[in-house]
């Protein structure tokens, strides 16, 4: 079945730490993102890319990067230099045109240590 | 600045019909979309509105009235598994799309 594969459902970080959030899609979409989710607040983007090797900062990009080497693939890493990391984590990505509806993985929660 | 409001909860009864509403101020308008989303699971699609109107699909509904920058998703023979957060998001002008935090919807028997 196609889908969106996140990995790991949950993660602990020390501080001090970089942590990767895995992203796996074989919906061969070129567009994905990536979503912060925390309680009471709408989904906020962090980085998307619409095509292999490149990636646009969201709107809460500080503390984050990613990769975009490969069509099904788009890592997250949570860097050291983001001070509230503790969030759900939310990978989703879209097909062709402009108003397709984003497809979700199952989303990693991230806990600090 | 972009905002979208909806209701914080709502609480309805299995079997009954709720209305979960949704307003918009955004810079531009490339439609509606409304996901559900149960409790750390993935939020999944619903519906898709672009032009005014109403949409239906099975149990479910959604309205847009782009004038009044207002939408609604209308759930109709409740069902238990129906009790999760509904997610209004709009693309604006530059095609992203803006969430609102979500309605918590509770059915209670």
């Amino acid at each position: 079945d196609g889908g969106i594969t996140q990995s790991p459902k949950y993660l602990f970080r020390k501080e001090g730490q970089n942590v990767t959030l895995s992203c796996e899609q074989n919906l061969n979409h070129d567009a994905m993102y990536w979503y912060r989710q925390d309680p009471g607040q709408g989904l906020r983007l962090i980085y998307y890319s619409q095509i292999v090797n490149d990636f646009q900062k969201g709107d809460i990009a500080e503390g984050y990067s990613v990769s975009r080497e490969k069509k099904e693939s788009f890592p997250l890493t949570v860097t050291s230099a983001q001070k509230n990391p503790t969030a759900f984590y939310l990978c989703a990505s879209s097909g062709p045109g402009d108003n397709q509806p984003q497809h979700f993985g199952d989303g990693t929660r991230l806990s600090i240590l | 600045g972009q905002n979208i409001d909806q209701p914080t909860e709502m609480t309805a009864t299995e079997g009954a019909i709720v209305q979960i509403n949704c307003t918009y101020q955004t810079s531009g308008f490339n439609g509606l979309f409304w996901y559900q989303q149960h409790a750390g699971e993935a939020p999944t699609f619903l519906s898709y509105n672009v032009l005014d109107g109403l949409e239906e699909k099975g149990r479910f509904s959604s309205f847009l009235s782009r004038s009044k920058g207002y939408s609604y998703l209308l759930l109709k023979e409740l069902q238990m598994k129906d009790s999760a957060s509904y997610l209004c998001a709009v693309l604006d002008s530059n095609y992203q799309l803006i969430w609102g935090a979500g309605t918590k919807l509770i059915i209670k028997p």
